[in-house]
């Protein structure tokens, strides 16, 4: 069965704290992304890449930023946490082929700023 | 740029009725995608629609990619407790750009 995991369900930081949220998938996939969901906003993107090293901005990007030193792993990091970053952040993957538009997620990191 | 509507933005419903939801674009879409989440979890693909017109179902869920290629509708036949959820629609236009989501909507199901 084909997975995309993020690895920390839960995570409760302090204002000010490095935060690392980390995305692995099994499927081989080009793209992946960030959003994340807060009620009544539905999903916002907040970073993507199309492939190992590359980065692009999505509609969200300030206070984020991304790696993607592998080709099955992108990271999140918020450099400062803050207590408006607090959210449920989704990773998503999706490939270059027939389909592509359909996106893969992970079962989300609820993040809580204190 | 391009906007999703989708409405409604939630729907409470007693168990065995039939439930519709719907999404419309303000440009012309080429993939038309719905997404179900279930509480404390990530979306999960229910439907995906390629073609306009087309008429796609998935056990008692039929979703429709409308002919003008600006709106699809989603339909849940005799609901279920299990159906409750937030179900997002999705599109993209076929050229570069990422899939632009619907703000969803939250289906609760009264047993």
């Amino acid at each position: 069965d084909v997975k995309v995991t993020q690895s920390s369900r839960y995570l409760v930081k302090r204002t000010g704290e490095k935060v690392f949220l980390e995305c692995v998938q099994d499927m081989d996939h080009e793209n992946m992304f960030w959003y994340r969901q807060d009620p009544g906003l539905g999903l916002r993107l907040i970073y993507f890449s199309y492939d190992v090293k590359m980065k692009e901005k999505g509609d969200i990007p300030e206070g984020y930023s991304v790696s993607r030193e592998k080709k099955e792993r992108f990271s999140l990091i918020l450099e400062s946490a803050s207590t408006n970053q607090t959210s449920m952040y989704l990773c998503a993957s999706n490939g270059a082929s027939a389909g592509a538009n359909v996106l893969t997620f992970g079962a989300g990191s609820r993040l809580t700023v204190l | 740029g391009q906007q999703l509507n989708q409405s409604p933005q939630s729907m409470f419903i007693q168990e065995g009725e039939d439930v519709s939801m719907n999404c419309t674009s303000s440009s012309i879409f080429n993939t038309w995608l719905w997404y179900k989440q279930e509480p404390g979890e990530g979306p999960v693909l229910l439907i995906a629609l390629y073609k306009a017109g087309e008429l796609t179902s998935n056990g008692r869920l039929t979703a429709q990619f409308g002919i003008t290629r600006k709106d699809s509708f989603l339909n849940i036949s005799a609901s279920i407790p299990s159906d409750v959820g937030i179900y997002f629609c999705a599109g993209h236009g076929g050229s570069q750009g990422n899939l632009i989501f619907g703000k969803g909507t939250k289906l609760s199901v009264k047993p």
